[in-house]
């Protein structure tokens, strides 16, 4: 099992550019989230899913749009990026929503110049 | 919104020696989670412990759970210098539909 991919590792954008981050389970999890990691903030959510065809909005959400058409997938769209923008992004998987441990990839670190 | 703060923001200790983090938290919990972060990698899950655990083990790992003082340590014993990583707790509170509030984590450094 390859567990949490998440491609690219690396990505540098201009402002106002928009990419998908993508992320892939294969433990046919139910539960997916994303994360933004920045310096001396620890981990905040962005948006999560319960399901396929299931989103909704963590933490952050503004500036980020998700979608789950399948249960192996959880993409994150950055629509016009922003230098606040600038983070290591996570994605996580768990086999349900609540007291599960989650299980992460090792991220996309995303620059905005 | 941080719910979770571990303290000390960086612990600096031998090989061999004991490594004790602590983590605060303010509102009520379903369960408590540590994760390990090694540098540029994903996090790791530990160990979950749920409000009506009060201590759970996990080879050198111990960690116990307060409720009453909102609080949970982390205890390592018998530190290797691959131990060396940041060291985040994570709540899943009460009515916030099982997602974790990760704090900003306590950064390890085990020396040879």
């Amino acid at each position: 099992n390859a567990g949490v991919t998440q491609t690219p590792k690396f990505q540098v954008l201009k402002t106002g550019q928009s990419m998908t981050l993508q992320c892939a389970q294969d433990m046919n999890h139910e539960y997916m989230s994303w994360y933004r990691q920045d310096p001396g903030m620890g981990l905040r959510l962005i948006h999560y899913s319960v399901g396929a065809g299931i989103t909704d909005q963590g933490e952050v959400p503004n500036g980020y749009n998700v979608s789950r058409s399948t249960t192996e997938d959880f993409p994150l769209r950055l629509l016009s990026a922003a230098p606040s923008q600038t983070s290591v992004y996570f994605c996580a998987s768990s086999v349900r929503q609540g007291h599960q441990p989650q299980h992460f990839g090792d991220g996309t670190r995303l620059s905005i110049l | 919104s941080q719910q979770g703060e571990e303290d000390p923001q960086a612990l600096s200790i031998q090989e061999g020696e004991n490594a004790t983090m602590n983590c605060s938290y303010k509102t009520s919990i379903n369960n408590l989670q540590w994760y390990r972060q090694n540098s540029g990698r994903g996090l790791v899950h530990l160990i979950l412990i749920r409000s009506n655990e009060r201590e759970k083990h996990s080879g050198r790992l111990r960690v116990t759970l307060d409720t009453s003082k909102k609080s949970s340590s982390l205890l390592i014993t018998a530190s290797r210098a691959a131990d060396t990583a940041s060291y985040f707790c994570a709540t899943d509170v009460r009515g916030s539909q099982g997602n974790l509030i990760f704090g900003k984590g306590t950064k390890l450094s085990v020396k040879p």
